[in-house]
């Protein structure tokens, strides 16, 4: 199956640090999601990219859509309590209905 | 608006016994998905609905069968659960911007001893 590699696996952050996190692929994708995960809760969508090139920011959250279409950025900065999750990337194909998830990123901020 | 909402929320079975996992979603969208979710594997595929009446393989689709019930609710089935099937199930539906942007429910905990 579609192999998106995302990393880090897990961060240990200071309060008030900022982060950065990336999602890669083997395939080019039309559009990268980024999405949050609470322990016990579904996923929430973020951000959302469509162009090759893309930067987008939701508050202290920004993602980048990879020049190369294979990859994406999310840096999130000032990080507080709340910050703590998994975020999980993901991405569809060209023609696909269909998205790829990341294996996601565990970020836990130290107060 | 509820968006996407999923019953039962937790559920234990016993190998061998069969249950439907519903879902619903009150936005208006075409597509829907079904995904479960293993420690540290991410979130994979069971089966999707582009539109109402159809339905597709995902990446894991066997030991699963799937119902599009109309345009808001779309089940999943397991007809003789086995072990390997425990693991948290999402729901999820598709719109926004370019149709692309899936919605998650609250999720629903399976396990079968």
């Amino acid at each position: 199956g579609q192999q998106l590699n995302q990393s880090p696996q897990s961060m240990f952050i200071q309060e008030g640090e900022d982060v950065s996190m990336n999602c890669t692929s083997s395939s080019i994708f039309n559009t990268w999601l980024w999405y949050k995960q609470d322990p016990g809760e579904g996923p929430v969508l973020l951000i959302a990219l469509y162009k090759a090139g893309e930067l987008t920011s939701n508050g202290r959250l920004t993602a980048q859509f990879g020049i190369t279409r294979k990859d994406s950025f999310l840096n999130i900065s000032a990080t507080i309590p709340s910050d703590v999750g998994i975020y999980f990337c993901a991405g569809r194909r060209t023609g696909a209905n269909n998205l790829f998830f990341g294996t996601g990123t565990r970020l836990t901020v130290i107060p | 608006n509820a968006g996407v909402t999923q019953t039962p929320k937790f559920q234990v079975l016993k190998t061998g016994q069969s249950m439907t996992l519903q879902c619903a979603q009150d936005m208006n969208h075409n597509s829907m998905y079904w995904y479960r979710q293993d420690p540290g594997m991410g979130l994979r595929l069971i089966y999707y609905s582009a539109s109402e009446g159809t339905t597709d393989k995902g990446e894991v689709p066997n030991g699963y069968n799937v119902s599009r019930l109309n345009k808001r609710e779309f089940s999943l089935r397991l007809e003789s659960a086995a072990p390997s099937q425990t693991s948290v199930y999402f729901c999820a539906s598709s719109g926004g911007n370019q149709g692309y942007e899936q919605y998650f429910g609250p999720g629903t905990r399976l396990t079968v001893t």
